[in-house]
Formats: C-alpha cells, structure tokens, sequence
C-alpha cells in the first residue's frame, strides 16, 4: 500500500475563493480524520468519520469548512470561502481500530 | 471535551544530554500513542501505550504511561542529532477512536 495520499501537496489561493483538499486512506482502515497544523494552535482534530460516517464535526471551525467521505477510498475537505487565517497544514489520517494512525504528507495551504 | 497538554513547548539540549517530555489529559485515557514529525514531514507513530504504569523501550526512548492513566512521558537517553523534531502525545477517551494530539515538544539537539 502507497499509504495514505494527500493532494494537492502545496496550494496557494486568493481569499474567497474555494478550496478543495483530497485525502485517499490505507485500504481496509475505518477511520479517517482530518487534522490543521499551525505553529499557535499545533495539531487539531477538525472531523473523523468511521466507515464513511462522520462521527464527530465539532473542530470545524465553522460554516466555512465541509468535509465529504462518498466512499471507503476517498474523502475531501473543502473550504469555501477562503480566508487568510485558514491558512496552515492540513493533514489526513487514516487507522484501522485501535492501531496506529497512519498519515498523509499533508497540504500546505496559503490563503493571499 | 478532552484535553491534552504537554510540556515543554521546546528543548534544546547538547548532544549526548537526556531529553523528557510530558503529557498529562483532563479525562482518563484508554491509550495513549507517541508520534515523531521531522522538519517539514508528518507525524509517524512511535508506541502505543494501554495498561495503567506500562513502560516500554526503544532503543534509547522509554515511554511510561501513569498509574491513574492520565500521564505519561517519553525519555531519551543520550540524544543525537537524529533525535531532532517535535514529538507528540496523543490519547483517546475510554470507548473513542478519536486521537486528541498534545501540542507537541520540538527537540533541537546541538551538535
């Protein structure tokens, strides 16, 4: 398995504009999560799902952010409209049970 | 909702020096994992900790997990310059798959 895949790596937008973060996990994993790294506020959890489900949304930081998973293979995070202060890394994870979390590289956004 | 600090934010030592960080939640964990992230990559997992006062090795890391299950540290043991990054706790709530990240201790080790 390649592991869990991020795209796009880096992505440089203009505030307002939507942004559309994709996240492939480890196949036969029932969680994925979506985490934002910054350096004020380290690595937050915003949204994991459990076999497609999303189970807990609460570290959306608000209506601006929307996270999709149409399948086992696939999930997006998507942020409409961009601001300068969304910007940061984010990351996708993916864990089979109580395993291990496995991550992608992650996408490092800049909101201009 | 649960929480998860850690101290210290950062740690420069010399190189052959020990290096602790620590990690304490407000709620009992069920497990706590440890996580490495080097400079510009992502975090990779280290151990898992679940029993109430386990402590494991790697190598020159030990990792001890609390009796009351709401601590635990990593200790290294004669740093080296590959020890650079910044390591991360991460525990879940009795019954949760959900992984609340300390906010890390960046390690800088001087040659």
């Amino acid at each position: 398995d390649a592991g869990v895949i991020q795209s796009p790596r880096h992505e440089v937008t203009e505030m307002g504009q939507e942004v559309t973060l994709r996240c492939k996990p480890i196949s036969g994993h029932d969680y994925l999560f979506w985490y934002r790294q910054t350096m004020m506020r380290g690595l937050e959890l915003l949204i994991y799902f459990n076999n497609n489900v999303p189970i807990d949304d609460s570290g959306m930081p608000e209506d601006r952010f929307s996270a999709k998973m149409p399948n086992a293979s696939f999930s997006t995070l998507k942020i409409q409209p961009s601001e300068p202060r969304d910007s940061a890394v984010y990351f996708c994870a993916s864990r089979g049970g109580y395993t291990e979390a496995f991550f992608g590289q992650g996408t490092r956004l800049t909101v201009v | 909702g649960q929480q998860v600090m850690q101290i210290p934010q950062y740690q420069h030592v010399q190189e052959g020096e020990d290096f602790t960080t620590y990690c304490n939640s407000s709620t009992t964990l069920s497990n706590i994992q440890w996580y490495k992230q080097r400079p510009g990559g992502h975090p990779v997992f280290l151990i898992q900790l679940v029993k109430s006062g386990e402590v494991k090795k790697q190598k020159r890391l030990t990792f001890q997990f609390g009796e009351a299950k709401k601590n635990s540290s990593l200790h290294i043991t004669a740093t080296q310059t590959t020890d650079v990054g910044t390591y991360f706790c991460a525990g879940s709530g009795a019954g949760s798959y959900q992984l609340t990240f300390g906010k890390g201790t960046k390690l800088s080790v001087i040659p």
